[in-house]
This record gives C-alpha cells, structure tokens and sequence, in this order.
C-alpha cells in the first residue's frame, strides 16, 4: 500500500497569515505514460463530508478559491492557501488514487492563532 | 444537479452485519465509479473500495476483503455497501461518493451526507 504522510498534524495560523501543508506519498504517483500525479487534496468541516479542493495535484475544482494551490509531484505535494480566511478553518486531507487501496493522508487540522 | 442521499443511521451487534444504501439522482448512474469510504469518530478517512455500476466490478481494499460487499441496483439507480462480521472498531461515519468520471479520474467529486453505522453491544 501507498503510504501518504500529511505534515504538521495540526497548524495554527493568524488570519492572512500563508499556510502550507505537506503530503508526502512512499511512493511516485506519477503516471509516466499521461505526466498526471494521481494526487487530490481534500478539505472536511466539522460534521460535513469532504470536499475535492484538486485533482491531478495542481488542478483547481471549480468554485475553489483561488487563494489556495496545489502544486507538486512525484511523491511530494503541498497545499498552499495564500491569505488565510476563517471559513478556511478545516482539516485538509491529501489521497492518492495511483493504484488500490486508495489512500489518504492522516489529516492536517487547520486552527486559528 | 448530483446528489447522493444515504440510508439512516444504524445500532448493530458485535459480529452482526450492516447494509448501507446511497441513492443517486441527477446524473447517469452507471456513468461513474461509486467509492465507499469510512471515518471513525474523531478520525481520518479510510477508503473501502469501489464499484463500477456499469459491470457491477468491484475493487475492495485488502484489509476488508472478505466482509465488505459493495453492490448496486441499476433500477432504482442505488448502490450498496454492506460490512459483515460488525466490530466495535468498525464504528463510524460510512460516505458513499461518486468519482469524476471512467475517462477523467478516479479521484471523487461528490460525496453522501454519510451515515453513522455504530456497533455496540
């Protein structure tokens, strides 16, 4: 199995402040044949199901921010968010679809300073 | 507009089994990949498998594999995971969610409102 390790577990960050999360997989998820990181990033609010923030590592799904970016590849990726807002507070996971079982990361909890 | 509506919450017994049921609107159901997956209170989440609704193909992840059975009824546009031999450990919140789609990426797009499976004696 693909084992994806998220850095820091947690994270408190002032509003407007820049924000990174690691997410490192023990293997490549890049495809070599298409170029494409198999990776997304995830954000969950408290009581809500997950929502795709990116997909191939860097594409942006519609309607997300464009204060966060997703960059990165082969077996390591980061999530950026640029200017911290509030509503941003969350737990953000990384997951690699490579190859079965799907795997994510443990989670990095976001929380104000 | 997509939507994956869940079955209730369920109260089962050490070693009883547990059948969870995503009904999906707004879209061709058997056009997209349907993933199950799992989050324990206060946990991270874990992926259980898939299933193409199309062919009925399954992929399960291996820590599961001989409990969970993942199914779907192309008629009522529903798939189902059920989870057998119920441990208090398989306590949690259980997703159904819907990729983006066979030609575009197995990574999911839309997800249930999760039902909470909670075993107990």
């Amino acid at each position: 199995d693909i084992v994806m390790t998220q850095s820091p577990d947690s994270l408190a960050v002032s509003l407007g402040e820049r924000t990174t999360i690691n997410c490192k997989s023990s293997q490549s998820v890049l495809f070599s044949s298409n170029n494409k990181n198999y990776l997304a990033w995830y954000q969950q609010k408290p009581g809500q199901p997950p929502k795709l923030l990116f997909y191939w590592a860097s594409a942006r799904e519609s309607g997300v921010p464009d204060r966060f970016s997703g960059s990165g590849s082969g077996t390591d990726f980061t999530l950026t968010i640029s200017s911290l807002q509030a509503e941003d507070l969350a737990v953000y996971y990384c997951q690699q679809y490579y190859s079965f079982p799907y795997t994510f990361g443990q989670g990095t909890k976001l929380e104000i300073k | 507009q997509v939507q994956l509506v869940q079955s209730g919450a369920e109260v089962k017994k050490p070693g009883a089994s547990v059948k969870v049921s995503c009904k999906a609107s707004g879209y061709t159901f058997t056009g997209y990949y349907m993933h199950w997956v799992r989050q324990a209170p206060g946990q991270g989440l874990e992926w259980m498998g898939r299933i193409n609704p199309n062919s009925g193909g399954t992929n399960y992840a291996q820590k599961f594999q001989g409990r969970v059975t993942m199914t779907r009824d192309t008629s009522i546009s529903t798939a189902y995971m059920e989870l057998s031999s119920l441990r208090s450990d398989d306590t949690a919140v259980y997703y159904c969610a819907r990729a983006r789609g066979f030609d575009y990426g197995d990574y999911v797009v839309y997800w249930g409102q999760g039902t909470l499976v909670t075993v107990s004696s």
